[in-house]
């Protein structure tokens, strides 16, 4: 399995708190990407990273920033907490080259976010 | 950007049968087709997946086929088994190719 960590796995806090999830990678790869997973919704991307400090939107980044500080590390933080942003998040990674997705993605175990 | 339909929503078969999942895409330049297997409260498993230049590929129980003329690619599951019961994701790469666009996913049951 690829060696991706999430941390935390389970959160549980209250609406207007800001909240930071971590992504930690042993496998050197230059992608690195942010889902939520909703019933219904299947997943959807947040914000992804192509290398450090290069970052780019996703499908429903709104209330989301991200950080890459050093290839390893990708996190995902929300300003203040809304009761909509209670999902399951999804860390994943590629060896992507080129500039398109021609490789597969691994994804992380997720993290459990509860916002009341 | 891309649009992903998946079909169908759920999937109830009997141990043994053999399940089909079907998706299509609109983006007729897409080239990478992978499919993902989440059991639950698990993380989401590359099973199998395949590139444009062929039409079909099969690892023992599991295939896919590819139909880029029509826009859509398949998931093939032969002698299922209740340990293939999960939700199953197709994905497409979006516009601009860096990352993927996934379907919204089927529920496989097989019932022994």
């Amino acid at each position: 399995d690829a060696g991706i960590t999430q941390s935390p796995r389970h959160k549980v806090t209250e609406t207007g708190t800001p909240v930071t999830l971590r992504c930690h990678q042993t496998e050197n790869h230059r992608y690195m990407y942010w889902y939520r997973q909703d019933p219904g919704h299947g997943l959807r991307l947040i914000h992804y990273s192509y290398g450090v400090k290069d970052t780019d939107k996703g499908e429903v980044s709104d209330g989301y920033s991200v950080s890459r500080s050093k290839t390893e590390d990708f996190l995902l933080t929300l300003e203040s907490a809304t009761s909509s942003q209670t999902s399951v998040y999804f860390c994943a990674i590629s060896e992507s080259s080129g500039g398109t997705v021609n490789q597969p993605q691994h994804f992380g175990d997720g993290t459990r976010l509860s916002i009341l | 950007g891309e649009n992903v339909e998946q079909h169908p929503s759920t999937l109830s078969v009997q141990e043994g049968d053999s399940a089909v999942i079907k998706c299509t895409y609109s983006d007729s330049a897409s080239n990478y087709f992978p499919w993902y297997k989440q059991e639950l409260g698990k993380r989401p498993q590359l099973i199998i997946d395949i590139r444009s230049n062929v039409g079909e590929k099969k690892d023992q129980r599991i295939a896919v086929t590819l139909n880029k003329t029509a826009k859509h690619f398949s998931l093939h599951i032969t002698e299922t088994q209740p340990e293939d019961s999960a939700v199953y994701f197709c994905a497409v790469p979006a516009s601009g190719y860096s990352t993927l666009t996934f379907g919204k996913g089927t529920m496989l049951l097989v019932s022994p």
